[in-house]
């Protein structure tokens, strides 16, 4: 089965240091997301992206935020100098086509980035 | 009134027993709905999408109830791997691309 790989699994940082989060999408889907779950919390939309810019984004994704697709396979998140909050897992997830996610449409995520900021 | 609410539980049950959770959401023109599954530190697994009409795929039933924005999600037959976070998401945009979970509705399975 196709699936969205993630990598670090885990990622210890201190706090200013800048971090990226790779994601390498399943092949031949066209939407890229990320989503965050600081622990015991739900899980927060951050980002959408397609055509290598960026669709949608939340409250949370500012400037200290940014994706970027390097190449034909990964998708990266850089957060540029990190805070305390920032600790959570990362999810990455992709969607086959289309904008709105929907019963058609489904989203699959990768198994996460643990990103903790000392 | 949060986006999306669940009873945070937990929903302790022996095997075999059937169980339900329900699941408000703010935004009335929702548009599409979905059950996740989260196991502990592990990523949301796409359970079943939920349709107007109701769909069941196995032991799982989903029902949606769009006059009172309810969803609900029943599962029978308990089983000890059923046991996890059970996520209710909407997408509240007929063209979002932002999905917004609810907390979760934690599940436990006893023999």
């Amino acid at each position: 089965e196709p699936e969205v790989t993630q990598t670090p699994s885990h990622q210890v940082t201190q706090m200013g240091q800048e971090v990226i989060l790779r994601c390498v999408p399943i092949s031949n889907h066209l939407y890229f997301y990320w989503y965050r779950q600081i622990l015991g919390q739900k899980v927060e939309f951050l980002v959408s992206f397609y055509n290598n810019e960026i669709s949608e984004k939340s409250e949370i994704f500012d400037d200290q935020f940014s994706v970027e697709r390097p190449d034909g396979s990964n998708f990266t998140l850089k957060i540029r100098s990190t805070k305390l909050e920032d600790s959570a897992m990362y999810f990455c997830a992709s969607t086959p086509s289309g904008r709105a996610v929907s019963g058609a449409n489904v989203l699959t995520f990768g198994a996460g980035s643990r990103l903790t900021v000392l | 009134r949060k986006e999306v609410e669940q009873d945070p539980g937990p929903f302790n049950v022996p095997e075999g027993a059937t169980v339900a959770f329900n699941c408000t959401y703010s935004n009335s023109a929702s548009q599409s709905f979905f059950w996740y599954r989260q196991d502990c530190r592990k990523e949301p697994k796409l359970l079943m999408s939920v349709y107007s009409s109701g769909n069941e795929d196995g032991r799982f039933t989903a029902q949606l109830n769009r006059a009172s924005q309810y969803i609900s999600l029943l599962i029978r037959d308990s089983k000890l791997s059923d046991s996890a976070t059970y996520l209710c998401v909407v997408n509240p945009r007929q063209a979002g691309t932002a999905l917004i979970f609810g907390k979760g509705t934690t599940l436990s399975v006893s023999s």
